[in-house]
């Protein structure tokens, strides 16, 4: 098993470009949760996904989009990229009857919005 | 968050020392988790505690939860360079599946 893998590790946006983060588990977890890590802010939780189809805010959603068509991949995506968005993302999944459950961290994708 | 706070935001210890990490709530939680990250890398699973007033305990690393469950705490005995990295806890407040995360202590272990 692969766990939590994110695409790409490392990107370099200008300012008003788009894209897209890639995340995908092979555990067959029901849950899906996207972060940013800043520092000295800890892992602020993006948005989050509870199953195949479904979405919903977190923290700090504002600026970003997401999408869970598959089961196995979570989509983020940056429509108007901005320097404040300039972080490390992870991607995370847990199981079903996610409280209490234990999340698998993907290793991190580092954007840099110039 | 500023639902959860955690002390020290940094700590240097001297290897073969104890050290302890305090994440404290401003609510009532569900759930709390410990979670280990290594410079540059994923966050790791440590620990996660339930009740009031339970322990666990993983190679010499161990996690209390206080009665209330308002505060937690990390304790690391005889340090080694390989418990360097940045440990995070995490609380499950309203079970609506997510996880709210404090800031972290950064932890560094002097040879």
């Amino acid at each position: 098993n692969a766990g939590v893998t994110q695409t790409p590790k490392f990107r370099v946006l200008k300012t008003g470009q788009s894209m897209t983060l890639l995340c995908a588990q092979d555990m067959n977890h029901e849950y899906m949760y996207w972060y940013r890590q800043d520092p000295g802010m800890g892992l602020r939780l993006i948005h989050y996904s509870v199953g195949e189809g479904t979405t919903a805010k977190g923290e700090v959603p504002d600026g970003y989009n997401v999408s869970r068509l598959k089961k196995q991949n979570f989509l983020l995506g940056l429509e108007s990229a901005a320097p404040s968005q300039t972080s490390v993302y992870f991607c995370a999944s847990t199981g079903t009857g996610a409280i209490f459950y234990e999340q698998y961290f993907g290793p991190g994708t580092r954007l840099t919005v110039t | 968050s500023q639902e959860l706070e955690q002390s020290p935001q940094s700590l240097i210890v001297q290897e073969g020392k104890n050290l302890t990490i305090n994440c404290t709530s401003s609510k009532t939680l569900y759930g709390l988790y410990w979670y280990k990250q290594k410079y540059g890398e994923g966050l790791i699973f440590l620990m996660m505690l339930q009740k009031g007033g339970e322990e666990k305990s993983h190679e010499k690393i161990t996690a209390k939860l206080d009665e209330k469950k308002q505060q937690s705490s990390l304790h690391i005995t005889a340090s080694q360079p390989s418990h360097a990295g940045i440990y995070l806890c995490g609380a499950d407040f309203l079970r609506d599946d997510k996880i709210i995360f404090g800031k972290g202590t950064r932890l560094h272990i002097l040879p």
